[in-house]
C-alpha cells in the first residue's frame, strides 16, 4: 500500500521558533510537494522538488525553505515561525509523468502562538 | 488571482440524487484536470481526471465533463451517497510539475 508519511499530526510552536516538518514517501516517486491548506483558499503550493537536491518555488514560498537530501524525504523549514503560518501543511508525491496524480500525507496542523 | 475557481463553497444534496460540482478556470495551458476528495483529518485522495483532449471521462458513479470553450469543468456524482460527504477540490496539472488547486466545495449528502 503506497504511503506518504508526515512526521507530526499536530504541532504547537512559538513565534520566532525554527520549525521542521518532515515527509517520507515509499513509492520511489521523483516529485515531492509541500502545500498549505487554509479555509477559503484551497491548497496553495509552497515548494516542490523534482529530484534529489533540486527544489523550485511554488506560489507562496516566502518564509519557507525546503531540503531534499534523499529521494524519499522532503523537509519543509520555517526559519522563524510567525502566526500567519498557522495552517494545515500537506506533503504530496507523484511519479514523473504528465497528468500523474498526487499522493498526499495526512497533514500536519501547525499552530504558531 | 485564482486560476481555478470553485464558486460554491458548499452543496447539499439528498441521498440518491445527483451532485454536480463546478469549476471554472482561466489558464488554457493545461494538460489534465483532476478532482480530489478530502475527508476531515485526512489528506486529499485522487478521484478522477480528464485530459485536455477529451470532453468527458467516467468512472463508476463519477463523471467529469470538460467544456473548453466555456473554460468550465464539472463533476457529476450519481447516485450520491452519504459517504460522498467531503470537500472536493478541482485542480489542473500542466506539463511542468505544478498542480494548481481550487478553494474546494464541501458536499453534504443527506440520508
Amino acid at each position: 500500500d503506497v504511503k506518504v508519511t508526515q512526521s507530526s499530526r499536530y504541532l504547537v510552536k512559538r513565534t520566532g521558533e525554527k520549525v521542521f516538518l518532515e515527509c517520507v514517501q515509499d513509492m520511489d516517486h521523483e516529485n515531492m510537494f509541500w502545500y498549505r491548506q487554509d479555509p477559503g483558499l484551497g491548497l496553495r503550493l509552497i515548494y516542490f522538488s523534482y529530484d534529489v537536491k533540486m527544489k523550485e518555488k511554488g506560489d507562496i514560498p516566502e518564509g519557507y525553505s525546503v531540503s531534499r537530501e534523499k529521494k524519499e524525504r522532503f523537509s519543509l523549514i520555517l526559519e522563524s515561525a510567525s502566526t500567519n503560518q498557522t495552517s494545515m501543511y500537506l506533503c504530496a508525491s507523484s511519479a514523473d509523468r504528465v497528468g500523474e496524480k498526487l499522493f498526499f500525507g495526512s497533514g500536519t496542523q501547525l499552530s504558531v502562538l | 488571482d485564482q486560476q481555478v475557481k470553485q464558486n460554491s463553497p458548499s452543496l447539499s444534496v439528498q441521498e440518491g440524487r445527483i451532485s454536480i460540482l463546478n469549476c471554472d478556470y482561466t489558464n488554457s495551458m493545461f494538460d489534465y484536470f483532476l478532482w480530489y476528495k478530502k475527508y476531515p483529518a485526512e489528506g486529499p485522495t485522487f478521484l478522477i481526471s480528464i485530459s485536455s483532449i477529451k470532453d468527458k471521462n467516467e468512472d463508476g458513479r463519477f463523471t467529469v465533463f470538460l467544456n473548453k470553450s466555456a473554460k468550465h469543468l464539472s463533476l457529476h456524482i450519481v447516485p450520491s451517497q452519504p459517504g460522498d460527504s467531503a470537500v472536493y477540490f478541482c485542480a489542473y496539472h500542466t506539463g511542468g510539475f505544478k498542480t494548481i488547486f481550487g478553494a474546494g466545495t464541501r458536499l453534504f449528502v443527506k440520508a
